[in-house]
């Protein structure tokens, strides 16, 4: 079955830490990959994604992305996190052959000064 | 700024009402979404629409349905409301292709009585 897995459910930092939130997907097929982000009381926003090329992606607000296709993973990184970082990330990913994205059930950051 | 407008952040509904939760976008896009959110299941699709007056299933379509009269209006209604669809709802667009990901509404947060 297609799935998204997000295994850190809940991750607490200082800031200025270093930041790696894991994403693994089940998927057949070739795949587009997202992440984005909901922070307090706000709307879901897109913070990067990957469709083809380098596996290396680039987001806003200095978050990135690497593809690892071998390891169906996309993990979300960011060398040093601020308070205002504090929000739910969620992974998701479609097929190729279909717009439908499936999400993941999220990972709740919070960040302390 | 484009946008997708839910018509309501706030609505409390009596057990057995006909509700309507309206979407509203102005990006022209073809595809429209509505998803719930709820604690440690992430979004989950309720049902698409890839124009107008096309639907499809998503992965928790029991007990609702949608309408989709004009392109930049998508409408899910639930048929008689239950204690278990108290929720927060999101509406998504999407150009078809889905490369530019969704855009989220701020969703609708649903009490049910």
């Amino acid at each position: 079955a297609q799935s998204v897995s997000q295994h850190n459910h809940h991750v607490i930092l200082s800031e200025a830490a270093s930041l790696e939130l894991g994403c693994n997907y089940s998927y057949g097929g070739t795949v587009n990959l997202f992440w984005y982000v909901q922070y307090p009381g706000q709307h879901l926003q897109l913070l990067l994604k990957y469709f083809s090329g380098d596996p290396l992606v680039k987001g806003i607000k200095g978050f990135e992305a690497e593809f690892i296709k071998s390891k169906f993973s996309f993990n979300l990184r960011k060398p040093s996190v601020q308070w205002s970082d504090t929000a739910e990330y969620f992974c998701a990913v479609n097929g190729k052959d279909t717009d439908k994205l499936i999400f993941g059930t999220g990972t709740r950051l919070q960040v302390f000064p | 700024d484009v946008k997708v407008t839910q018509s309501s952040r706030y609505l409390v509904k009596r057990t057995g009402e006909k509700v309507f939760l309206e979407c509203v976008q102005d990006m022209d896009h073809e595809n429209m979404f509505w998803y719930r959110q709820d604690p440690g299941l992430g979004l989950r699709l309720i049902y698409f629409s890839y124009d107008v007056k096309m639907k499809e299933k998503g992965d928790i379509p029991e007990g609702y349905s949608v309408s989709r009269e004009k392109k930049e209006r998508f409408s899910l209604i639930l048929e008689s409301a239950s204690t278990n669809q108290t929720s927060m709802y999101l509406c998504a667009s999407s150009l078809r292709g889905a490369l530019g990901g969704y855009t989220f509404g701020s969703g609708t947060r649903l009490t049910v009585v």
